[in-house]
């Protein structure tokens, strides 16, 4: 089963803008990853952040944690074409040890 | 290349047919992952190995499934008498500490 969900679904903005994705998920966890697929492709590792961590940079990346509200947010900053993919949100749950739980993601697509 | 590869990248097979895939981690990685990511869906959790021992399986890898990683090096992910519902992509991860490297993934198709 899958731990997190992605909000929105889908997003659609124009180059340039900013795009925000939320993850929501439902047991306490050691860290927290936001992973990019391009489309029938392979997970790229973006970002992980440590469940005593509430904020971290990666270039255009912000990511936010708040444990107590069990959500997260990856904000793209001046977004470009070649963001477009999909976004997943990934829990390594403190109960279950070494693994990745994923959220379905979130489809980005940037115009230009 | 020192990422994870994954071979084949895609697999069509009839139905009832036996398919093998395999995956070389990053060679100072301990750890290996399976998933399974089917169409819309973020990757779920088959099964994982520390060294050469598999150290959790989940409820998903029925009977018909089978994971090996013989001297704790690459993997295979064996599929007998695969079924329609098998279609999916097939990751594999490696891990070292907190990282994971996926790799590119086998798509298979069951026809």
């Amino acid at each position: 089963s899958q731990q997190g969900e992605e909000d929105p679904q889908a997003l659609s903005i124009q180059e340039g803008e900013n795009a925000t994705m939320n993850c929501s998920y439902k047991t306490s966890i050691n860290n927290l990853q936001w992973y990019r697929q391009n489309s029938g492709r392979g997970l790229v590792h973006l970002i992980l952040i440590r469940s005593n961590e509430r904020e971290k940079h990666s270039g255009r990346l912000r990511v936010t944690l708040d444990t107590s509200k069990k959500s997260s947010s990856l904000l793209i900053t001046a977004s470009r074409a070649a963001d477009t993919a999909s976004y997943f949100c990934a829990t390594e749950p403190m109960e279950y040890g070494n693994k990745l739980v994923f959220g379905a993601g979130t489809i980005l697509r940037v115009k230009s | 290349d020192t990422g994870v590869s994954q071979n084949p990248r895609h697999k069509i097979t009839k139905r009832g047919q036996n398919v093998t895939f395999r995956c070389d981690p990053i060679s100072e990685h301990n750890r290996l992952y399976w998933y399974r990511q089917t169409l819309g869906q973020g990757p779920e959790f088959l099964t994982y190995f520390q060294n050469e021992a598999q150290l959790e399986k989940s409820r998903l890898l029925s009977d018909r499934f089978s994971a090996e990683r013989p001297k704790g090096s690459f993997s295979t992910l064996e599929i007998q008498r695969t079924e329609q519902g098998d279609s999916a992509m097939y990751l594999c991860a490696s891990s070292w500490t907190d990282g994971y490297t996926f790799g590119s993934g086998t798509r298979l198709t069951v026809v």
